[in-house]
C-alpha cells in the first residue's frame, strides 16, 4: 500500500525567510508520481509541480525548488524568500498504478499549513 | 481555457437526505475523480470516471455514486447523508494522453454540511 507523510503540521515564518516542507513516501511500484498541491484559504487544490520516479533531477521554479531523492524516500519543497502570498496548506501526493485496474488514484499526505508572517 | 467547475459551491442538508454534486471538466479533459476532504481523515479518494465507466474505486460505502456524462462532465451522488458525510468535495480532471503521466487539475470544492 502507497503512503505519504508529511511530518510537519504546521510552519510560521516571517516573510523573507527560506522555508522547507518535507514529505516522505512508501510505494511498492517502481514506476510512479509525486506531486505538490496548493490549498489556499478558498480551498482550491493548485497544482505545482509532478515528478516521475524515474527522474531524480532537482527542479527549480522561480521561489520554488524540490529535492527528490528516491534513496530516502523523500520530494522535499523549499519556497526562497517566502511571502505573505504563500501562506496555504501545501499538500504531497503520490500516484501509482492500481493493481486491478492499472488506473492511479492520488494518496494525499496529511498537508502542511505554512504562515507567512509580515 | 477555464478550469474545472463544480457546483454547488455550498449545500447544507439534513441527515437522511440525498445530495447531488456536478462538475465540469476542463475542455478536453476525459477523465473525472471525486475526492473527499475533512479535517479527520484529510484527503480521501472516492471514484475515478473515464468515457461514462467508474474505473477506480477509494474505500466508500455504497451510498456514495457517481456517474460521467458522455460530454465528460460527471455526477456525484450521497445517499442517506450522515453528520459524518460533512466534508468539502472535491473534483479533478484529467487529460489521459499518456495514462500514467496524468496530472489532476482540482476545481473549488464543494463545501457540505450535513445538520
Amino acid at each position: 500500500a502507497q503512503k505519504v507523510t508529511q511530518a510537519q503540521t504546521e510552519i510560521s515564518v516571517v516573510e523573507k525567510e527560506d522555508v522547507t516542507l518535507d514529505c516522505v513516501y512508501e510505494t511498492r511500484d517502481t514506476t510512479y508520481y509525486l506531486f505538490w498541491y496548493k490549498q489556499p484559504p478558498s480551498g482550491e487544490l493548485v497544482f505545482l509541480i509532478r515528478r516521475n520516479s524515474f527522474d531524480e533531477q532537482n527542479e527549480i521554479s522561480g521561489r520554488y525548488s524540490w529535492n527528490f531523492q528516491k534513496s530516502t524516500s523523500s520530494f522535499n519543497f523549499t519556497i526562497t524568500a517566502s511571502q505573505v502570498v504563500d501562506s496555504a496548506v501545501y499538500f504531497c501526493a503520490l500516484s501509482e498504478a492500481q493493481e486491478d485496474t492499472g488506473r492511479r488514484a492520488l494518496t494525499f499526505g496529511s498537508g502542511t499549513r505554512l504562515q507567512v508572517q509580515p | 481555457k477555464a478550469g474545472v467547475t463544480q457546483t454547488p459551491r455550498y449545500l447544507i442538508k439534513t441527515r437522511g437526505q440525498q445530495v447531488t454534486l456536478s462538475c465540469s471538466p476542463i475542455s478536453g479533459h476525459r477523465s473525472v475523480s471525486w475526492y473527499q476532504q475533512t479535517p479527520g481523515q484529510g484527503l480521501q479518494f472516492l471514484f475515478e470516471y473515464f468515457s461514462e465507466t467508474q474505473r477506480n474505486k477509494g474505500n466508500f460505502p455504497g451510498r456514495f455514486s457517481g456517474r460521467q456524462f458522455s460530454n465528460s462532465r460527471s455526477e456525484m451522488n450521497v445517499s442517506t447523508l450522515e453528520l459524518g458525510d460533512s466534508a468539502l468535495y472535491l473534483c479533478a480532471s484529467s487529460l489521459e494522453q499518456q495514462a500514467r503521466a496524468d496530472t489532476q487539475y482540482f476545481g473549488p470544492g464543494t463545501r457540505l454540511t450535513v445538520l
